[in-house]
């Protein structure tokens, strides 16, 4: 498929290790918060999401945290399998109007 | 249940033609959404919808229409397409403030090379 970002950064992880994809985001007043993974020649896949009142939110093998203090969002995948090489960005914003991230691609290593 | 489909998957055209680019969501969603997907970029809002008979203009609307007759539908037209609409076009919907959810759920994307 198509790349959907010809310079994005790579984060590559070894096959059971942990994975921490990072996101700074640009707007103090977003209140809401998501990640996207997306497969090449996919749309986007809605992971997790959390609101700005909270700092930490759990999802199955993902945990994202946000750091209102310095705008930062992070993706935390346990346990990473080759099913989760992908591209993964954040959205930020809330109700319909959201700014979405660059992304950074995950290579799962054997 | 479907999801988000789109219609076309993938189209070329050249200078000046025109087009319709179809979305249908079958979750019963009232919110719906364009966007164009660039190499390096993030998504970029075209234009979107916040229910039946309405629409507005997102981040970067020149040069396309909407409409959204049907709940389940969005179309997108290309009245002359230009090479720099070369991209992949995507759409989205949401249930809404009255839904009690914001997240976006995305269709498989249409490719489009206007040469």
């Amino acid at each position: 498929g198509e790349s959907v970002g010809l310079h994005l950064p790579t984060l590559s992880v070894q096959e059971g290790d942990n994975s921490i994809i990072n996101c700074a985001y640009s707007n103090s007043a977003s209140d809401y918060f998501i990640w996207y993974k997306q497969e090449s020649g996919k749309g986007p896949q809605f992971i997790i999401d959390i609101r700005s009142n909270m700092d930490k939110r759990q999802g199955q093998r993902v945990t994202v945290l946000l750091n209102k203090t310095v705008k930062h969002l992070s993706l935390q995948i346990a346990a990473t399998q080759p099913g989760d090489s992908a591209v993964y960005f954040c959205a930020e914003g809330g109700t319909y109007k959201y700014i979405f991230g660059t992304g950074t691609r995950l290579k799962v290593l054997a | 249940n479907a999801g988000v489909t789109q219609t076309p998957k993938f189209r070329v055209l050249k200078t000046g033609q025109s087009m319709t680019l179809l979305c249908a969501q079958d979750m019963n969603h009232e919110y719906m959404y364009w966007y164009r997907q660039d190499p390096g970029m993030g998504l970029r809002l075209i234009h979107y919808s916040v229910g039946e008979g309405t629409t507005a203009k997102g981040e970067v609307p020149d040069g396309y229409n909407v409409s959204r007759l049907k709940k389940q539908n969005f179309l997108l037209g290309l009245e002359s397409a230009a090479p720099s609409q070369t991209s992949v076009y995507f759409c989205a919907s949401s249930p809404g403030l009255a839904g009690g959810q914001e997240t976006q759920y995305f269709g498989p994307g249409t490719r489009l090379l206007v040469l």
